[in-house]
């Protein structure tokens, strides 16, 4: 079946680059998505990339996509405190509309 | 950008009660929303898909006679939590797929304690 995984925890200092990972195992996954979840908050989508893609950049987000791999990253460039959530990497196939399946979310902090 | 709602935020209800949440589309029209429920501390998982007009499909290990799900429109889908008791406790959270733009947008999610 389907599996996303990401490491749980990422303890960065402002203004440094943070970069969060995501493994994922359906090679038939057509695009993968990143989102921010600030406590007792829904969820954010922050950026997505279509499987066809290898990186997609917008502002301080990069998304790196290893399709070989089925490996997924997220770098945030001049991480700030409000950057500080838990970030989710998820996966769906078929159309963009389809149900997500998500990983386990990397709680980043961000030290002053 | 597309809204979705959902209503109420936050529920403290007593063992024994039935709990209903409301997932609204604002301005545009779901064809398939979805129910998730986050635990603390953990992932989302999904519950179970609803179609506009047909039965839900539940995931696997989700009880449909404890989460009766009702997608009487293309606006809005209900969950309705069942006999809720202190294990339900959770946030949930719902989406909802704009079939114009293959694009699914998640509501801001619901806060159930069962006490």
């Amino acid at each position: 079946g389907e599996d996303v995984e990401q490491s749980l925890f990422l303890s960065v200092r402002e203004g440094d680059s943070s970069v969060i990972n995501c493994t994922y195992t359906d090679s038939s996954s057509t695009y993968l998505y990143w989102y921010k979840q600030e406590p007792g908050a829904g969820l954010q989508l922050l950026t997505y990339i279509f499987s066809n893609m290898d990186m997609k950049q917008d502002q301080r987000l990069t998304v790196l996509l290893n399709k070989k791999d089925k490996h997924l990253s997220l770098r945030i460039a001049d991480t700030q405190t409000g950057d500080s959530a838990i970030y989710f990497c998820a996966e769906t196939v078929g159309n963009a509309g389809n149900m997500l399946t998500f990983g386990g979310g990397t709680r980043l902090m961000v030290k002053p | 950008g597309a809204v979705v709602s959902q209503h109420p935020s936050r529920v403290i209800c007593k063992s024994g009660t039935s709990v209903k949440i409301e997932c609204r589309s604002l301005d545009f029209q779901a064809t398939t929303m979805f129910w998730y429920r986050q635990f603390p501390k953990k992932s989302l998982m999904l519950m179970a898909t609803s179609n506009e007009g047909s039965k839900a499909t539940y995931e696997q290990g989700v009880e449909k006679d404890k989460f009766l799900i009702n997608h009487a429109s293309l606006t809005l889908s209900t969950l309705t939590v069942t006999s809720a008791h202190p294990e339900d406790s959770s946030f949930y959270i719902c989406s909802a797929r704009d079939g114009r733009k293959e694009t699914q947008y998640f509501g801001p999610g619901t806060r159930l304690l069962v006490l």
